[in-house]
């Protein structure tokens, strides 16, 4: 079956735009996760949904970033007045079960989109 | 705080031959460990998994230990191919209140295997 799609793949802003990054997790799956990945670096964690609910937001760095998953399947993390620091791959990830459940439960990441904020 | 150390930064191996990539952690409450794999412009790739009580853990070529009171891992390559040039990174997965999966990602080692 289909993995976790990104869309848009690379995506470039001017300062100050609003960006919208889509997620389309893989079907069924539970958990929703999106990680903020700067050049060299490991992603660190933004914010963490259970179906419809946005249980876990601490990693969200400013009150710029918004993130939504109305049905409990597709998510859009949402970035308003880009700021250069924003520039990083943006990757989204999907389990079967949720957080709370069986620890080793795989997560599933998508290909990331490349941010670019000039 | 948790964390989540590798070494070497990079490394350059040539084809045919093996090679050990190291990580060293600090998160407790310690769930599970993880050895992922990203290829450049994909996202990372699950290689293996292991708990507290997994001391090793295969997958093809690739093995990875677990010494649960020092704290560290290890990805040993055999053979290694062209193909495994990619970045692989280390990722602990912490208790958090009643998360049990909140994942904590090393910044990687860069694996360049060339002919």
């Amino acid at each position: 079956g289909a993995g976790v799609s990104q869309s848009p793949r690379y995506k470039v802003a001017k300062r100050g735009q609003d960006v919208a990054l889509r997620c389309d997790p893989i079907s069924g799956h539970v958990s929703l996760f999106w990680y903020q990945q700067a050049l060299g670096q490991g992603p660190e964690f933004l914010t963490y949904f259970q179906n419809e609910a946005q249980l876990d937001k601490s990693g969200l760095p400013s009150d710029r970033f918004f993130a939504e998953r109305p049905e409990g399947s597709v998510s859009t993390l949402k970035i308003q007045r880009t700021q250069q620091e924003d520039s990083a791959v943006y990757l989204c990830a999907s389990s079967f079960l949720p957080r709370e459940g069986k620890s080793t439960d795989t997560q599933y990441f998508g290909p990331g989109t490349r941010l670019t904020v000039l | 705080k948790n964390q989540v150390e590798q070494s070497p930064q990079s490394l350059i191996i040539l084809e045919g031959k093996n090679c050990t990539l190291q990580c060293n952690y600090t998160v407790s409450p310690f769930s599970n460990l993880r050895w992922y794999k990203q290829d450049t412009g994909r996202g990372p790739v699950s290689l293996t998994i292991m708990t507290f009580s997994e001391n090793t853990k295969s997958n093809g070529r690739y093995t990875a230990t677990l010494d649960a009171d020092t704290k560290q891992s290890s990805l040993h390559i055999t053979a290694s191919q062209l193909s495994d040039s990619a970045s692989y990174i280390c990722v602990v997965s912490a208790r958090d209140g009643g998360a049990t999966n909140k994942l904590i990602f090393g910044t990687g080692t860069l694996l360049a295997v060339q002919p």
